[in-house]
């Protein structure tokens, strides 16, 4: 079982959808989540933190479930630049800070 | 701000050749890592580092050395590369604090021939 698993899509959109993915990881002592965006042949940033008491940043929620280990990420009203790949990242929490990275999820919105 | 710099962007390596790529943070950051990257893998670490004159593995270290001489540079170095090293290799550099972000260079394109 990978310790951080994403379903890899590619989920295609109409623009003004909303669209939610799921993440879960295996590991009961990570600390740290967090949500990248990747856009094609770039480098991942980031785009929010996930905390337990969940965050919302604009157009993109993001929610913890520790009982579950799984992660979510929200985004309402998408519009074509919205259109990457995302990726659910945890700090494992094992004694390295050492980011692991979920396969990613691409997102496709389209007009 | 230059952030993480990645040297070189692109590199077409022939089998058994060796290089080193170089990565670089101006944000005074204790951690650095390099990661790979394969369609449809995700990242996948090689080497980390949480400061300067120490490394440690990760998930997928063989074939690769690395160095972390001064606290700004994390050197990854194949000595002897092979097809399978084909990939995008992404550095990154991060605070000790918890929550906080990771910053990635811009990459470097491998290609083993």
């Amino acid at each position: 079982r990978k310790e951080v698993e994403q379903d890899p899509g590619p989920f295609n959109v109409p623009e003004g959808a909303t669209v939610a993915f799921n993440c879960t990881y295996s590991n009961s002592a990570s600390q740290s989540f967090f949500w990248y965006r990747q856009d094609c042949r770039k480098e991942p940033k980031l785009l929010m933190s996930v905390y337990s008491s969940g965050n919302e940043d604009g157009r993109f929620t993001a929610q913890l479930n520790r009982a579950s280990q799984y992660i979510s990420l929200l985004i309402r009203d998408s519009k074509l630049s919205d259109s990457a790949t995302y990726l659910c990242v945890v700090n494992m929490g094992t004694g390295r800070r050492a980011l692991t990275f979920g396969s990613g999820t691409r997102l496709q919105v389209q007009p | 701000n230059a952030g993480v710099t990645q040297t070189p962007k692109f590199r077409v390596l022939k089998t058994g050749q060796s290089m080193t790529l170089l990565c670089a943070q101006d944000m005074n950051h204790e951690y650095m890592y390099w990661y790979r990257q394969d369609p449809g893998m995700g990242l996948r670490l090689i080497h980390y580092s949480v400061g300067e004159g120490t490394t440690a593995k990760g998930e997928v270290p063989d074939g690769y050395n690395v160095s972390r001489l001064k606290k700004q540079n994390f050197l990854l170095g194949l000595e002897s590369a092979a097809p399978s090293q084909t990939s995008v290799y992404f550095c990154a550099s991060e605070s000790p604090q918890v929550n906080t972000e990771a910053f990635f260079g811009q990459g470097t394109r491998l290609t083993v021939v």
